[in-house]
């Protein structure tokens, strides 16, 4: 398997719903990222990861908590969401962050009721 | 403050009839410029990155060039299987130190048979 994968691809939760997003990578790539894709909106950064360590939090609400626990896999731990928080949530993956694109998966859409 | 405006919005072209999209971007000591493809449900899909001034690239119908202000995204004779919405993503240096990616939002583009 190539590429970067996600699951599960489509989510739906009450806000005191606890649950996670899952992400994994078969590229042999040092970072990884979380992004929130909202309609009309850019993608929105959340979450960097280098060599499993945390490099970036874009001032993320502590609701959402990312792990890291090697350099293939990222989780994105979600409780007590609002439903501003229904979007596309994206994991990507570069080579370093120096100057090499970004690989996506596929996404994972959350819906909040 | 460090932005990418893409333009226009939405584009609808008629198979065959060649026209350009356009990033513009303001940010200093730029790392890389890369352009995406978004089909409906899916991740965006790595297309092309540009590093220097007066760079271009190619593949198939598409060809990217970049200024030292902004980059287009140039579709020749395009066909009912290129539509989608285009990302264009900048790197360049974060408040932290580091490097971040920023995202415009994108260009739908609509081809008609």
């Amino acid at each position: 398997e190539t590429g970067v994968t996600q699951t599960p691809r489509h989510l739906v939760m009450g806000m005191t719903n606890k649950k996670s997003l899952k992400c994994e990578q078969h590229l042999g790539h040092n970072a990884m990222y979380w992004y929130k894709q909202s309609a009309k909106k850019p993608l929105e950064l959340m979450f960097v990861y280098s060599l499993e360590e945390r490099v970036e939090n874009n001032s993320v609400p502590s609701r959402f908590s990312p792990e890291c626990p090697n350099s293939s896999h990222l989780f994105l731990h979600l409780h007590t969401l609002q439903p501003e928080d229904s979007a596309l949530y994206l994991c990507a993956s570069s080579q370093d962050r120096f100057g090499q694109p970004q690989h996506f998966g596929d996404g994972t859409r959350l819906s909040i009721l | 403050e460090d932005q990418v405006t893409q333009s226009p919005e939405a584009l609808r072209l008629q198979e065959g009839e060649s026209s350009s999209l356009n990033c513009s971007y303001t940010v200093s000591g730029l790392r890389g410029l890369f352009w995406y493809r978004q089909d409906p449900g899916k991740g965006p899909e790595f297309l092309f990155t540009l590093y220097s001034a007066g760079e271009e690239k190619e593949k198939e119908r598409l060809k990217a060039t970049l200024t030292k202000k902004e980059s287009f995204l140039h579709i020749t004779a395009p066909k009912p299987e290129d539509s989608a919405t285009y990302l264009c993503a900048v790197l360049g240096p974060s408040t932290s130190g580091t490097y971040k990616y920023i995202f415009g939002t994108g260009t739908r583009l609509k081809v008609l048979a």
